[in-house]
């Protein structure tokens, strides 16, 4: 079935890029998603990318989409203590189903 | 402009106990989600509606019962609380083919 991969923690220096990874199974997936939730908070969306696209970036975040290997990063440049916070993975083929990787927790050293 | 909302923020019940949580919405948005978040897990469906007066199971149903009665509430009842069902719950809307909107999440404790 469907499913959504990420890594569990990573840990960066304020100031430096983040990159967070995903890796997906459905590729039929229309749209995927990125999600940040704060502590204590529901899950916002921070980006999306449709998947005839490759890159897309808004500020400080670029998304890129390898679709041959189902491979979904995004990128934070100059990553502030603002930042730390978990990151959420997920792909739609459309419609209600939504599938959500575990969650990526990003620590931010000052 | 409230988006979602739900009700309770925390929740404390022993086992064997029955409780609803509400969960509203004001964008008219058609479909409406609960989930639940656990440690290392990430969002698992429980139950979805794609409109007033529909429901259907998702990933983990089991112990949970829904209804949708009106497009912006969406109610998620526990008939009879088990510890396995401590969790964090949230509700989440979405238009037609579009991103979900969460709510703030429900903490349950179930002792």
């Amino acid at each position: 079935g469907e499913d959504v991969e990420q890594s569990l923690f990573l840990s960066v220096r304020e100031g430096d890029s983040s990159v967070i990874n995903c890796t997906y199974t459905d590729s039929s997936s229309t749209y995927l998603y990125w999600y940040k939730q704060e502590p204590g908070a529901g899950l916002q969306l921070l980006t999306y990318i449709f998947s005839n696209m490759d890159m897309k970036q808004d500020q400080r975040l670029t998304v890129l989409l390898n679709k041959k290997d189902k491979h979904l990063s995004l990128r934070i440049a100059d990553t502030q203590t603002g930042d730390s916070a978990i990151y959420f993975c997920a792909e739609s083929t459309g419609g209600f189903k939504t599938i959500f990787g575990a969650g990526t927790r990003l620590f931010v050293k000052a | 402009n409230a988006g979602v909302t739900q009700t309770p923020k925390f929740r404390v019940l022993k086992t064997g106990q029955s409780m609803t949580l509400l969960c509203a919405q004001d964008m008219n948005h058609e479909y409406m989600y609960w989930y639940r978040q656990d440690p290392g897990m990430g969002l698992r469906l429980i139950h979805y509606s794609v409109g007033e007066g529909t429901t259907a199971k998702g990933e983990v149903p089991d112990g949970y019962n829904v209804s949708r009665l009106k497009k912006q509430n969406f109610l998620l009842g526990l008939e009879s609380a088990a510890p396995s069902q401590t969790s964090v719950y949230f509700c989440a809307s979405s238009s037609i083919d579009r991103e979900q909107y969460f709510g703030p999440g429900t903490r349950l404790t179930v002792t």
